[in-house]
């Protein structure tokens, strides 16, 4: 168990520029999710897969974002057009079957965007 | 509908006094709650979860948190500070059963008086 990674850990890029950023989930996890925290607050939910599959979007999550998990392992979040809003830390966590009826999520260190 | 609202945005205690941090919550459906820890410059991890089990949970670093349905409070506390304790904790609650979106409260910010 190595946890889980993400990268990169920061990225700084100008507005209108697109990014993505790349999600590893703890091996055999098959829920995988998206938060985003700005400064000063609580992570908000963004989306989740379950393996390959895409099972709930916030309405956070505007036109210009996409996420992606083509094979249920690692996952991909890009941003287009970025605009000075999205500046927060991204944050993917992962889980496996639940025990006692919860999963319990295991969150990565998070890629820190700024966007200029 | 699920919220949590963490009643102090800062609390400060001396090293080896107790710490109290307070966690109202709101939902639909009887609901998990979790303590997070979020260290800076780390990762967020897992103090303790709720489930509906007992209402007395037991955590990492010798941290608790009683579940009380009455209050809708689920308060987490721990007798003795140390430094390390230093860092900002977030409450959460999620649906459970399969709906594990988590929601998550604005975070206390626990300093550590030497």
């Amino acid at each position: 168990d190595t946890g889980v990674s993400q990268n990169p850990r920061h990225k700084i890029t100008k507005r209108g520029q697109n990014v993505t950023f790349r999600c590893d989930p703890i091996s055999e996890h098959n829920r995988l999710y998206w938060y985003r925290q700005t400064l000063g607050q609580g992570p908000e939910f963004l989306t989740y897969f379950q393996n390959e599959a895409q099972l709930e979007k916030s309405r956070l999550l505007s036109d210009r974002f996409s996420a992606e998990r083509p094979k249920g392992s690692f996952s991909t979040l890009e941003i287009q057009r970025t605009e000075q809003g999205d500046s927060a830390m991204y944050l993917c966590a992962s889980s496996s079957s639940p025990r006692g009826g919860t999963y319990e999520q295991y969150f990565g260190p998070g890629t820190r965007l700024t966007v200029t | 509908a699920q919220s949590v609202t963490q009643l102090d945005s800062h609390v400060s205690v001396s090293e080896g006094t107790p710490v109290l941090l307070r966690c109202n919550y709101s939902s639909s459906y009887s609901p998990s709650l979790f303590w997070y820890v979020q260290h800076p410059n780390k990762g967020l991890q897992l103090l303790l979860k709720y489930t509906s089990a007992a209402t007395l949970v037991k955590g990492i670093n010798g941290f608790e948190a009683e579940f009380k349905k009455s209050e809708t409070s689920f308060h987490l506390t721990k007798p003795s500070a140390h430094m390390s304790d230093a860092a900002e904790y977030f409450c959460v609650v999620s649906p459970g059963f399969g709906n594990e979106k988590l929601t998550f409260g604005t975070g206390t910010r626990l300093t550590i008086i030497p």
